[in-house]
């Protein structure tokens, strides 16, 4: 089957470390983006990327680095810079332009721990 | 600036109507998309409006005004399964770019 998927699930970590989250797709999409969500806010955009080996800040990228190695992938790593990494992190990916066949699909998240 | 409302929370019965508002101020307007999230859960895609007007699917209706900056979602015959937050997203920016800007989200709570 087609889609996203996002490991783990739950992942817990020690302040001051670095931590990668994984997100692939099978979907073939060019396009593909990092949220994050927390309690009684909306999904804010970390980073996206719309072709291999580029990618851009969204709105609240400091703390976090990706990378688009390849079209299928597109790791997030929170590093030790961001202040309050505790969320919810959504994946997404789409096509791009900006028809119905355009709109985002999302992975199942990860639900990021940090003490 | 870029700004989307909508309430916070809201009830319903089982098997009644329940409409959910969206305002929204964007620097670029590029089609409106609802979508539902169940908690801890990905969102899935309900609706997307670009035109003026009602969108029908099933159960769930989509109403856009772009003069107005407002969108509304339809829920009828409410079941306990829609029991969700409801997210109002707007796409602007241009060159193919499809960035989505989030409102906070309506969650949605049905009763017997």
């Amino acid at each position: 089957d087609g889609g996203i998927t996002q490991s783990p699930k739950y992942l817990f970590r020690k302040e001051g470390q670095n931590v990668t989250l994984s997100c692939e797709q099978n979907l073939n999409h060019d396009a593909m983006y990092w949220y994050r969500q927390d309690p009684g806010q909306g999904l804010r955009l970390i980073y996206y990327s719309q072709i291999v080996n580029d990618f851009q800040k969204g709105d609240i990228a400091e703390g976090y680095s990706v990378s688009r190695e390849k079209k299928e992938s597109f790791p997030l790593t929170v590093t030790s810079a961001q202040k309050n990494p505790t969320a919810f992190y959504l994946c997404a990916s789409s096509n791009l332009g900006t028809g119905l066949s355009y709109e985002q699909y999302f992975g199942p998240g990860t639900r990021l721990t940090v003490t | 600036g870029q700004n989307i409302d909508q309430p916070t929370e809201m009830t319903a019965t089982e098997g009644a109507i329940v409409q959910i508002n969206c305002t929204y101020q964007t620097s670029g307007f590029n089609g409106l998309f609802w979508y539902q999230q169940h908690a801890g859960e990905a969102p899935t895609f309900l609706s997307y409006n670009v035109l003026d007007g009602l969108e029908e699917k099933g159960r769930f209706s989509s109403f856009l005004s772009r003069s107005k900056g407002y969108s509304y979602l339809l829920l009828k015959e409410l079941q306990m399964k829609d029991s969700a937050s409801y997210l109002c997203a707007v796409r602007g920016g241009s060159g193919g770019y499809n960035k989505l800007i989030f409102g906070a989200g309506t969650r949605l709570a049905v009763h017997p």
